[in-house]
């Protein structure tokens, strides 16, 4: 079945550094690539997608590629700030998912200090 | 354009009793999906509904979950005689198609169930 592995929390960082979230992926076909960001006590909100290989996805300076020859969609950022503190979650959609759901990964927890 | 709306925000109930889940989708969407998470667990899936249909239940518990979404108003999540080990948030989540690529679901802000 479809599977979404991400490195485990918690990321620290202190505000300006570079991140990298990895992430990697096991499905058939190709799937469509997500990631989402979830601040404190809210619900998700989708960060950034990308649904071929080689494509880019990006948003608010995260950047994000469909690497399918290495099955994975890692999630970086030039210059994090205090305000990108938040759980990220690295999901996929199978095309051969009839029910369309989503399967995410376990969730990375990164924490910028100022 | 209001989001997708859940209430009640936080849930607690008391082991044995019932727990009612609200989901109001986005404005258009006709597609909604309910998802649980555990504490410091990402999202799994539940249950895919379309209006009054059932599409794919497959991440449903057998026994204690329902759901259901009417022709008029919102989704249902129904957990039957709730046991501390459901205490989890519920997110649903609608989008307007299941269309390869595009569909993209949008989240609600999710119901924190806590079971005493």
């Amino acid at each position: 079945g479809d599977s979404v592995t991400q490195m485990e929390g918690p990321v620290t960082l202190s505000e300006e550094a570079f991140l990298t979230i990895n992430c990697t992926y096991t499905a058939t076909g190709y799937p469509s690539l997500f990631w989402y960001v979830q601040y404190p006590g809210e619900g998700l909100q989708l960060l950034l997608k990308a649904t071929k290989a080689d494509d880019k996805g990006s948003n608010k300076g995260f950047e994000a590629t469909y690497r399918k020859e290495t099955t994975s969609f890692h999630l970086e950022k030039g210059s994090v700030q205090v305000s990108d503190s938040a759980v990220y979650f690295c999901a996929l959609r199978s095309p051969d998912n009839a029910g369309n759901m989503l399967t995410f990964g376990g969730g990375t927890r990164l924490m910028v200090k100022p | 354009n209001a989001g997708v709306m859940q209430n009640p925000r936080h849930l607690v109930r008391r082991r044995g009793q019932e727990a009612r889940l609200r989901c109001s989708p986005m404005k258009g969407h006709s597609h909604v999906y309910w998802y649980r998470q555990l504490p410091e667990e990402g999202l799994k899936f539940m249950v895919y509904l379309q209006k009054e249909n059932i599409i794919d239940e497959s991440g449903m518990p057998k026994e204690r979950f329902s759901a259901e979404f009417p022709k008029e108003g919102p989704s249902i999540l129904r957990i039957q005689q709730v046991v501390r080990g459901d205490s989890a948030a519920y997110f649903c989540a609608s989008s307007t198609s299941m269309s390869g690529g595009a569909g993209e679901q949008f989240f609600g802000p999710g119901t924190r169930l806590t079971v005493l």
